[in-house]
């Protein structure tokens, strides 16, 4: 049973916009909740993280939000670039393990 | 170069061929794990290690095994493959735990096929 879900498989921004990109999640435990960008053909790349304990982190253009009282989290990416085009996992940790949602494919349209 | 290497990088295979996938990491990270992404599924973590001779089980552990007697190497091991182990699987590895940034530094994949 997936306790991490990113319900949207894709998005398509203009460039310059705002991407913004959700994650729900079913387990109250999780302490941390991190973002990773994929290209094809390569590992994922860590972004940015977010205690459970804090509401919002900003590294740059990316900032994450956590809502605990709804579960959700998200990515917003502000301006989008096209060479944020890439899946964008959202996982969580409990304690020494880690979940991850099935992704979302960001595409920015030039 | 800070890395995670994994190889093979891609194998083919039949069923019951015992094969082990190798994972090293440059980085002296003390936690490391594996991971196999599967589509619609996205990635689920299978074992890590939380330092050497230390190892526990992930969400999806069964078919698996793995070692780490060594800091840098956690491998792998499918004793005997079934064609529901064809996924890509990933290596990844972080500092400590300990860490609040919890960040994970991924390996390139490596892409099982088992026939």
């Amino acid at each position: 049973d997936q306790q991490v879900k990113q319900n949207s498989p894709s998005l398509s921004v203009q460039e310059g916009r705002i991407s913004i990109l959700n994650c729900d999640y079913t387990n109250s435990m999780f302490d941390y909740f991190l973002w990773y960008k994929k290209y094809p053909a390569e590992g994922p790349t860590f972004l940015i993280s977010i205690s459970s304990i804090k509401d919002k982190n900003e590294d740059g253009r990316f900032t994450v939000f956590l809502n605990k009282s709804a579960k959700h989290l998200s990515l917003h990416i502000v301006p989008s670039q096209p060479g944020d085009s890439a899946v964008y996992f959202c996982a969580a940790s409990e304690g020494n393990q880690f979940y991850f949602g099935t992704g979302t494919s960001l595409t920015v349209i030039p | 170069e800070a890395q995670v290497t994994q190889n093979p990088r891609y194998l083919i295979t039949v069923t019951g061929k015992k094969l082990t996938v190798t994972c090293s990491q440059n980085m002296n990270h003390e936690y490391m794990s594996w991971y196999r992404q599967d589509p619609g599924l996205g990635l689920r973590q299978i074992y890590y290690s939380m330092n050497v001779e230390v190892t526990d089980k992930g969400d999806v552990p069964e078919g698996y095994k793995v070692s780490r007697k060594e800091k840098r190497n956690f491998p792998l091991i499918l004793e005997s493959p079934s064609p529901n182990q064809t996924s890509l699987y990933f290596c990844a590895s972080s500092l400590s735990r300990a860490f609040s940034y919890n960040e994970q530094f991924f390996g390139p994949g490596t892409r099982l096929t088992v026939l």
